[in-house]
């Protein structure tokens, strides 16, 4: 069974520019989160999509928004974007919402903003 | 707020050496707890989890209790390997909730020849 796939691997933006990343979940997982990692603040939680809606969001400012498919894949957006935000970027699928579901992460998405 | 708190590291140890990695958390009700592990250039790997009081969670030799008294859940391994080299988080996930991740700063661990 494929793991999680996220697209692209690397990317590099200039300031103010916006970003898609997408990221492909296990055959039959339902919902995605994604979170961001950095080195000084850590795995941060961002947001939670289940079934096309969104569950749960993170303390994160408007600028970073996401979406999900009928087919379960899911975008994250980020506009104007600002040298905070580059980070690895890691989505994780499960096969539903809740407390004891195991989270199953995809390699992640390296943003560098210049 | 919850939060994790795990020891800093980075932790250095000789192959075969025993592994403590310390973590406690703050939460209300009954969280339930995991280890991921994440090697270099990858994403997160779960190690293993443990989802009330007492559980036990084991996976690849490594070992974790969650003790509800002490709001613990250390990781531990009786000898460690080269291949352990890794960052290691600890993380909760609030009873009652959607089941995002809150997780810890990370341990780097590094095993010699």
């Amino acid at each position: 069974k494929a793991g999680v796939t996220q697209t692209p691997r690397y990317l590099i933006k200039t300031r103010g520019q916006q970003v898609t990343l997408s990221c492909s979940p296990i055959s039959g997982h339902r919902s995605v989160s994604w979170y961001q990692q950095t080195p000084g603040q850590g795995l941060q939680f961002l947001f939670e999509y289940f079934s096309e809606t969104q569950r749960n969001k993170g303390n994160f400012p408007g600028r970073f928004s996401g979406r999900q498919f009928s087919n379960s894949r899911s975008e994250m957006n980020v506009s104007t974007l600002e040298l905070g935000d580059s980070a690895l970027y890691l989505c994780a699928s499960s096969p539903r919402t809740g407390t004891k579901n195991i989270q199953y992460f995809g390699a992640g998405t390296r943003l560098s903003v210049l | 707020g919850n939060s994790v708190t795990q020891m800093e590291g980075p932790v250095t140890l000789s192959e075969e050496a025993f592994l403590t990695i310390n973590c406690t958390y703050t939460a209300t009700g009954y969280p339930s707890l995991f280890w991921y592990v994440q090697y270099p250039g990858e994403g997160l790997q779960l190690l293993l989890k443990a989802t009330k009081a007492d559980d036990k969670g084991s996976n690849k030799g490594f070992e974790a209790t969650y003790r509800k008294e002490t709001t613990s859940f250390h990781l531990e391994k009786g000898s460690v390997q080269v291949s352990d080299s890794a960052v290691y988080f600890c993380a909760l996930s609030e009873e009652g909730s959607q089941g995002n991740l809150i997780f810890g700063k990370g341990t780097k661990l590094s095993v010699k020849p």
